[in-house]
């Protein structure tokens, strides 16, 4: 059971936009800044969002991150074929004083 | 750009000692500002951090884990090392190091992995 609740999967069609929630408490998301990495199995995760809504070199603005109270949300749009991955959020957690992240969300472009 | 790769047997035996070697290429872990992590990720399921060094010798482990891990570095090679004692199937996993950076509070950088297997 992930700290961080993310839902286990969406689906949008190409061009589209799509949101992936990510809940916590006050001890991890409502204190702490929230990252976002996209991911696709044998590879390494890639940071897509750090600190809530800021993005690395080279990550399109078609990406976005927002962060309320105790819940994030990664919004991509203009959808791709190519943005087909597993998407995870992480913060730090103050009580725990661990780095936690959400269970991913696998997204699908139809 | 930093890059990093875990290295180390896939398969461990039920109560060894699993050991992972991560190098670290292109930045060195001597640098300030940044602390070098051991995250797992078990079949299925969702990542879980295990612990990390920084200024190449001081440590912070996950509490729930505390108790079987050690997290080491060598400068001279620019590598940092996980030791994970008396393992179980439970413990089988993709093992990832990772770099999280103070400057802009996030995990930045990743390996991609190893597979380990415990099994007999």
């Amino acid at each position: 059971q992930s700290v961080l609740t993310q839902p286990p999967s969406v689906s949008a069609t190409p061009g589209q936009k799509v949101t992936i929630s990510c809940s916590g408490s006050n001890s991890n998301i409502g204190t702490n800044y929230v990252s976002w990495y996209h991911h696709l199995p044998g590879t390494a995760p890639k940071l897509l969002i750090y600190e809530n809504n800021k993005r690395p070199s080279g990550i399109p603005d078609r990406l976005s991150g927002s962060k309320s109270g105790t819940s994030a949300t990664l919004g991509i749009t203009g959808l791709q074929t190519g943005d087909e991955a597993d998407y995870y959020c992480a913060t730090w957690d103050s009580s725990l004083s661990a780095w936690v992240f959400g269970g991913g969300t696998k997204l699908t472009v139809l | 750009q930093v890059q990093l790769q875990e290295s180390g047997p896939g398969l461990v035996k039920p109560s060894q000692t699993l050991s992972l070697t991560c190098t670290v290429s292109g930045g060195s872990i001597g640098s300030g500002g940044y602390s070098w992590n051991w995250i797992r990720q078990h079949p299925g399921k969702g990542l879980e951090w295990i612990g990390y060094i920084y200024n190449s010798g001081n440590v912070y482990y996950n509490p729930s884990l505390k108790s079987r891990i050690t997290i080491s570095a060598d400068k001279s090679k620019n590598q940092f090392s996980l030791k994970f004692s008396s393992v179980t199937a439970a413990d089988t996993a993709v093992y990832y190091c990772a770099r999280d950076s103070a400057t802009i509070n996030s995990i930045d950088s990743w390996g991609q992995g190893t597979q380990v297997t415990v099994s007999s």
